[in-house]
């Protein structure tokens, strides 16, 4: 089993700031990788697929980056409505899920 | 719009069965799989595996292998997924959620159905 390990398990910020969300796989997953964010009592949302690619209506403050085993989610000027928690997935060998970081108000 | 509509609640006893649905619309049903995903309280996200609903065909967890079944019925657009011999750890929201195949990320997602098991 691919294991996915996010890091940190939470984060402080504030609005306005800039964050890095980082996803390690234990092995190569190429760039089959995607993120969500899930806000209380919703179901999750995809925001980025194939490592670096955004979904349909998601803004461009949220990009994606990394290939390989090392992976990232950049939040430009954090808006109000982005303080969430943030998985990441890999979909090369199964599917697993990291355990998530939770983007929380400083 | 793609929709994916799951039904309600359950409470089940330790040992039960649980069949939850996830009917489709706004897209061609059978063109994209079915995932069922299940989130403990306060905890992360665990796929359980996903339905061809074109060929029936499906892929389980291992750790769900002999416990679970996912079916479909075209002529409805609806995915079902039944887990047998509850456990407390079973305890979640049970999420369906599309993906094309290969690469396999969720685009659409279902409510999500609250599985409650007691003793």
């Amino acid at each position: 089993e691919i294991v996915m390990t996010q890091a940190p398990v939470t984060l402080s910020a504030s609005p306005g700031e800039r964050v890095t969300l980082s996803c390690r796989a234990s092995q190569i997953i190429s760039i089959n990788l995607a993120w969500y964010q899930q806000k209380p009592g919703q179901a999750p949302r995809l925001l980025i697929f194939g490592a670096s690619a955004r979904a349909t209506g998601i803004p461009a403050r949220f990009s994606g980056s990394g290939s390989g085993t090392e992976f990232t989610l950049t939040i430009n000027s954090l808006q109000s409505e982005d303080f969430a928690v943030y998985y990441c997935q890999q979909h090369e060998l199964g599917i697993t899920f990291g355990q998530g970081t939770k983007l929380e108000t400083k | 719009q793609v929709q994916l509509v799951q039904s309600g609640a359950e409470v089940k006893k330790t040992g039960a069965s649980v069949k939850v649905s996830c009917k489709a619309s706004g897209y061609g049903f059978i063109g994209h799989y079915i995932n069922w995903v299940r989130q403990a309280p306060r905890q992360g996200l665990e796929w359980v595996g996903w339905i061809n609903p074109n060929s029936g065909g499906t892929n389980y967890e291992q750790k769900f292998q002999g416990r679970v079944t996912m079916t479909r019925d075209t002529s409805t657009s609806t995915a079902y997924m039944e887990l047998n011999r509850l456990t407390s750890d079973d305890a979640a929201v049970y999420y369906c959620a599309t993906c094309s195949g290969t690469p396999c990320y969720f685009e659409y997602w279902g409510q999500g159905t609250l599985v409650t098991v007691s003793s």
